[in-house]
């Protein structure tokens, strides 16, 4: 079954360290994205990427950073330099279709929790 | 103002009622619009797309007022499996650049 994966579900980090999200997809899609999410609010872009090889900042870069080597990856780090990173993030990805209308497929989602 | 909003609710209401939920978006250069839902504590999942004449889906429907820049969901016969929060999503511009509104939470009792 196609579909996209994070990895872990969980995690715990101590403040000042660094931590990667997995986000594999096998579903041949182009575009790969990531979102935060806090309670209260609506998802929140962080990085995207259209293409192998490349990638785009969103709404709220900062203290995050992302790398697509392969199609089917898109590894998010949570930086130190991250002032709020307790959230559930969410990996996502789309195959662009003609006018844009190309919904999202989520992966299930890693809650992270900084102490 | 807010690029998406939605009312969060919760909007309680008994198993069989009919439920609407409006969101309005700022762009008018909007191009795309969603409605997702979301489970508590799990990600979203797309319910519909909604197109510029109305769509129904069962007894999901779906409609987009351009002029005045809402989108609805209307939820006819409600079952207890309905309930979740409904997230409304506008594609901006461009390139699949998709924002979310904060939810709208649908709480469906006996």
């Amino acid at each position: 079954d196609g579909g996209i994966t994070q990895s872990p579900k969980y995690l715990f980090r101590k403040e000042g360290q660094n931590v990667t999200l997995s986000c594999e997809q096998n579903l041949n899609h182009d575009a790969m994205y990531w979102y935060r999410q806090d309670p209260g609010q609506g998802l929140r872009l962080i990085y995207y990427s259209q293409i192998v090889n490349d990638f785009q900042k969103g709404d709220i870069a900062e203290g995050y950073s992302v790398s697509r080597e392969k199609k089917e990856s898109f590894p998010l780090t949570v930086t130190s330099a991250q002032k709020n990173p307790t959230a559930f993030y969410l990996c996502a990805s789309s195959t662009p279709r003609t006018g844009n209308n190309s919904p999202l497929h989520f992966g299930n989602g890693t809650r992270l929790t900084v102490t | 103002r807010k690029e998406v909003e939605q009312d969060p609710g919760p909007f309680n209401v008994p198993e069989g009622a009919t439920v609407a939920f409006n969101c309005t978006y700022s762009n008018s250069a909007s191009q795309s619009f969603f409605w997702y839902r979301q489970d508590c504590r799990k990600e979203p999942k797309l319910l519909m797309s909604v197109y510029s004449s109305g769509n129904e889906d069962g007894r999901f429907t779906a409609q987009l007022n351009r002029a005045s820049q809402y989108i609805s969901l209307l939820i006819r016969d409600s079952k207890l499996s309905d309930s979740a929060t409904y997230l409304c999503v506008v594609n901006l511009s461009g390139y699949n650049k998709l924002i979310f509104g904060a939810g709208t939470r649908l709480a469906v009792h006996p």
